[in-house]
């Protein structure tokens, strides 16, 4: 059964702080690997990783993804309260997304 | 503008009713899927459409069907017979060139 797992479920760390949160993933037929962030309402995108070893960045997230032990981190560094949110992440495979059960971040100033 | 509408953004329902979720897109995807989530939970799949008249079932699709006339809208419907109702329902399409998915506001749903 496909599965993708996140972890760790929550995360409270401080402004200014880094922080490094993880997913797993054991799919048939990996097409891709999503970051989302989802405040109050929908999910929205952050970044896409189809090859292993390639650093995505944007801004002070940055993402990358390792195929051969089937994982991804998102790093958010120098962290801000507008971080504050569920980073969730997704897997492609056979044209369906995998959803992983998010990672709950809080950032207290 | 492009994007992915739902309506209502917020339903209230009648145990034993059946409602119906509107979700249209005028982003020109195939594809489009309905997702539900609750509270510390990820997105689960509720059915899926990857082309005008044609739709899956997801990993959740007990009490829930779905049509696909046109291929901007793909409405759902929650009948009477989806025993917990209550959750924050997501619509999706997809672009298959950079495989982004996006999403629609949401519809939350609670059953009274």
């Amino acid at each position: 059964e496909d599965k993708v797992v996140q972890s760790p479920l929550s995360l409270v760390v401080h402004e200014g702080d880094t922080v490094t949160l993880n997913c797993s993933y054991e799919v048939t037929n990996f097409r891709s690997l999503l970051w989302y962030k989802q405040e109050k309402k929908a999910p929205t995108f952050l970044f896409m990783l189809t090859s292993s070893g390639i650093e995505k960045k944007s801004g002070r997230l940055s993402s990358i993804l390792d195929k051969k032990e089937l994982f991804s981190i998102l790093n958010i560094t120098a962290t801000q309260t507008g971080d504050s949110a569920v980073y969730l992440c997704a897997v492609e495979s056979n044209y369906q997304l995998i959803w992983g059960a998010g990672t709950k971040l809080i950032i207290k100033p | 503008d492009g994007g992915i509408t739902q309506s209502p953004k917020y339903l209230f329902r009648k145990e034993g009713q059946n409602v119906t979720l509107s979700c249209e897109q005028n982003l020109n995807h195939d594809a489009m899927y309905w997702y539900r989530q609750d509270p510390g939970q990820g997105l689960r799949l509720i059915y899926y459409s990857q082309i005008v008249n044609d739709f899956q079932k997801g990993d959740i699709a007990e009490g829930y069907s779905v049509s696909r006339e046109k291929k901007e809208s793909f409405p759902l419907t929650v009948t009477s017979a989806q025993k917990n109702p209550t959750a924050f329902y997501l619509c999706a399409s997809i672009d298959r060139d950079y495989n982004e998915q996006f999403f629609g506001p949401g519809t939350r749903l609670t059953v009274l």
